[in-house]
């Protein structure tokens, strides 16, 4: 299994409140990226980084922001947490040889109440 | 969003058959992956297949990617318990980007 974790597992919060999440991965890969899996949408790509402070937009990159201040370390914040970003996000590395083959960490699940 | 299309979206079968899915796009990829997701983890990844024709099998999983390169299937054979769970595709561009199925959901009866 790809050394990768994230934390927290779960989660709950209130409306308005800062969240931040946390992907820390042993394998030096150089591309991270942040997913959220809601039922009947699957995995979306809310924002990726190709290197140490080299970051992008995904597709549902709205109210969402990251920072990559280390290679093993991929953080996502929720500024203010709104009910709509209820939902399981996971971290996903990629490198070496594909940088397509993409693994994917345990997830963390969290509500917004 | 999505771009692909995977199918059956589930499957009920009984232990010991072979099982057979598959995803399709009208783009064309240049990776195709397959994962498996049980409840409350993330997805492992189960093959991955980097050339149109290319055949790869790891264990009783058997992939291929299309000579199109537009589509991919997975063989599960001889099904075991443990193989619950739901398995998605996902092609990739060769930049970073991903596009995922939504999932075909596999329960195997004893």
């Amino acid at each position: 299994d790809a050394g990768i974790t994230q934390s927290p597992r779960h989660k709950v919060t209130e409306t308005g409140t800062p969240v931040t999440l946390r992907c820390h991965q042993t394998e030096n890969h150089r591309y991270m990226y942040w997913y959220r899996q809601d039922p009947g949408h699957g995995l979306r790509l809310i924002h990726y980084s190709y290197g140490v402070k080299d970051t992008d937009k995904g597709e549902v990159s709205d109210g969402y922001s990251v920072s990559r201040s280390k290679t093993e370390d991929f953080l996502l914040t929720l500024e203010s947490a709104t009910s709509s970003q209820t939902s399981v996000y996971f971290c996903a590395i990629s490198g070496g040889l594909s940088t397509d083959t993409q693994y994917f960490g345990p997830g963390t699940r969290l509500t917004v109440l | 969003g999505q771009q692909l299309n995977q199918s059956p979206q589930s499957m009920f079968i009984q232990e010991g058959e072979d099982v057979s899915m598959n995803c399709t796009s009208s783009s064309i990829f240049n990776t195709w992956l397959w994962y498996k997701q049980d409840p409350g983890e993330g997805p492992v990844l189960l093959i991955a297949l980097y050339k149109a024709g290319e055949l790869t099998s790891n264990g009783r999983l058997t992939a291929q990617f299309g000579i199109t390169r537009k589509d991919s299937f997975l063989n599960i054979s001889a099904s075991i318990p443990s193989d619950v769970g739901i398995y998605f595709c996902a092609g990739g561009f060769g930049n970073n980007d991903m596009r995922f199925g939504a999932g075909t959901r596999l329960t195997v009866k004893p």
